[in-house]
């Protein structure tokens, strides 16, 4: 038990398709990460927010949409995706950002398995 | 450009024998480093971390080292367990975590 669920845990979606991915956080914690890990490849993050704020966005394309409508939720809507976008993405959460000046673990989920057709 | 590297990807051991886990980074501002343990289709898990001050850190059968003049971070399992079979990532904060490829891990019976 992680305290970091994600739904769904596997997609499979068409390049047209429109489908959103979920996190829920139950840690009480104000900051939640999206990651995308591709076979062979560290870990890519791709967005950050800090007390529902978003505080980082690393050059993600605008095909990803995050939403994060309070501190314990965290989408990640998807549209027009590319088969190279199929990835394990991973949602994580902490007690704060390191952009707001704390190093902190940070808890994952068990990721949703994305597949662009 | 990756930040933090592990170069084996594999690591097969015999139970009951040590695993020895490497990590390098570039960046010498990193202050806090961490390890995960990833099995298959679960996301990656805190195992223990290290601060920058500190050169090692022990939590059980698992002990951190930092050589921060070599930019070096090493996992020691001991002794290792068959439940031990993951990927290991280790990961270095500085404006945010950047992680590496990750081990995988294989503790033979």
């Amino acid at each position: 038990e992680t305290g970091v669920t994600q739904t769904p845990r596997h997609l499979v979606m068409g390049m047209t398709n429109k489908k959103s991915l979920k996190c829920e956080q139950h840690l009480g914690h104000n900051a939640m990460y999206w990651y995308k890990q591709s076979a062979k490849k560290p870990l890519e993050l791709m967005f950050v927010y800090n007390f529902k704020e978003q505080t980082e966005n690393n050059s993600v394309p605008s095909r990803f949409s995050p939403e994060c409508p309070n501190s314990s939720h965290l989408f990640l809507h998807l549209h027009t995706l590319q088969p190279e976008d199929s990835a394990l993405y991973l949602c994580a959460s902490s007690r704060a950002s390191q952009l707001a000046g704390y190093t902190d673990t940070q808890y994952f989920g068990p990721g949703t398995r994305l597949t662009v057709l | 450009d990756q930040q933090v590297k592990q170069n084996s990807p594999s690591l097969s051991v015999q139970e009951g024998r040590i695993s020895i886990l490497n990590c390098d980074y570039t960046n010498s501002m990193f202050d806090y480093f961490l390890w995960y343990k990833k099995y298959p289709a679960e996301g990656p898990t805190f195992l223990i971390s290290i601060s920058s001050i500190k050169d090692k850190n022990e939590d059980g059968r698992f002990t951190v080292f930092l050589n921060k003049s070599a930019k070096h971070l090493s996992l020691h399992i001991v002794p290792s367990q068959p439940g031990d079979s993951a990927v290991y990532f280790c990961a270095a904060s500085g404006n945010q975590f950047y992680f590496g490829t990750g081990t995988s891990l294989t503790v033979i019976p």
